[in-house]
């Protein structure tokens, strides 16, 4: 069976602070791809990172970093200095080499506060 | 290069009506997806099409659903007889190919329908 969990339902930052959405996942493929989406209030799903389960590098992208960690199943994504603009429903998921869909998480909801 | 485009993008609908949705993929990607996202939740995978073949299909598409892609472009999502529980969000995705560097799906806005 293959699941991702967002333990955290929702957070609220203030602005300029640093914050961090958790994803744990679980499969049973050896070769397997995680996602993050953002979904803002409009409710358009919008791709932000693919990482394979082969390249455990971590990837920045300006303000965005991700920490991929096999030995504990986690694809933690990471803010640094949010601003407003963040606000939204953040979306980890997964996809595993035996199958073609995506199994999504729950959901953080991110409020950053001016 | 446009995205993903679905319409209409809100349906209002009695019980027991029969609703039909449409998406229009990214052109040239030949994969097309359904999802279904209810309140506070992420989004449940429905169907999946690789040019007009449905190759997965859930169990959560019951035989009042049934989706299209008669000519491996466009796709439609038909629901008979609604019932309240179909209220949600359907979201269509599409991708390029099946090699892993084409494996990112791209979603579209989204039908919302609300039965009532």
């Amino acid at each position: 069976a293959q699941k991702v969990t967002q333990a955290q339902t929702e957070i609220s930052v203030v602005e300029k602070e640093d914050v961090t959405l958790d994803c744990v996942y679980e499969t049973r493929d050896t070769t397997y791809y995680l996602f993050w989406y953002k979904q803002p209030p409009s409710g358009e799903l919008v791709f932000l990172i693919r990482r394979n389960s082969f390249d455990e590098q971590n990837e920045i992208s300006g303000r965005y970093s991700w920490n991929f960690q096999k030995s504990t199943s986690s694809f933690n994504f990471t803010i640094t200095a949010s601003q407003v603009v963040d606000s939204a429903v953040y979306f980890c998921a997964l996809r595993g080499d035996s199958s073609y869909k995506l199994i999504f998480g729950s959901g953080t909801r991110l409020l950053v506060r001016p | 290069d446009t995205g993903v485009s679905q319409d209409p993008r809100h349906k209002i609908t009695k019980r027991g009506q029969n609703v039909t949705f449409r998406c229009d993929p990214i052109s040239e990607h030949n994969r097309l997806y359904w999802y279904r996202q209810t309140l506070g939740q992420g989004p449940e995978f429905l169907t999946y099409f690789q040019n007009e073949a449905q190759l997965e299909k859930s169990r959560l598409l019951s035989d009042r659903f049934s989706a299209e892609r008669p000519k491996g472009s466009f796709s439609t999502l038909e629901i008979q007889r609604t019932e309240q529980g179909d209220s949600a969000m359907y979201l269509c995705a599409s991708r390029p190919g099946l090699a892993p560097n084409l494996d990112t799906q791209y979603f579209g806005p989204g039908t919302r329908l609300t039965v009532l």
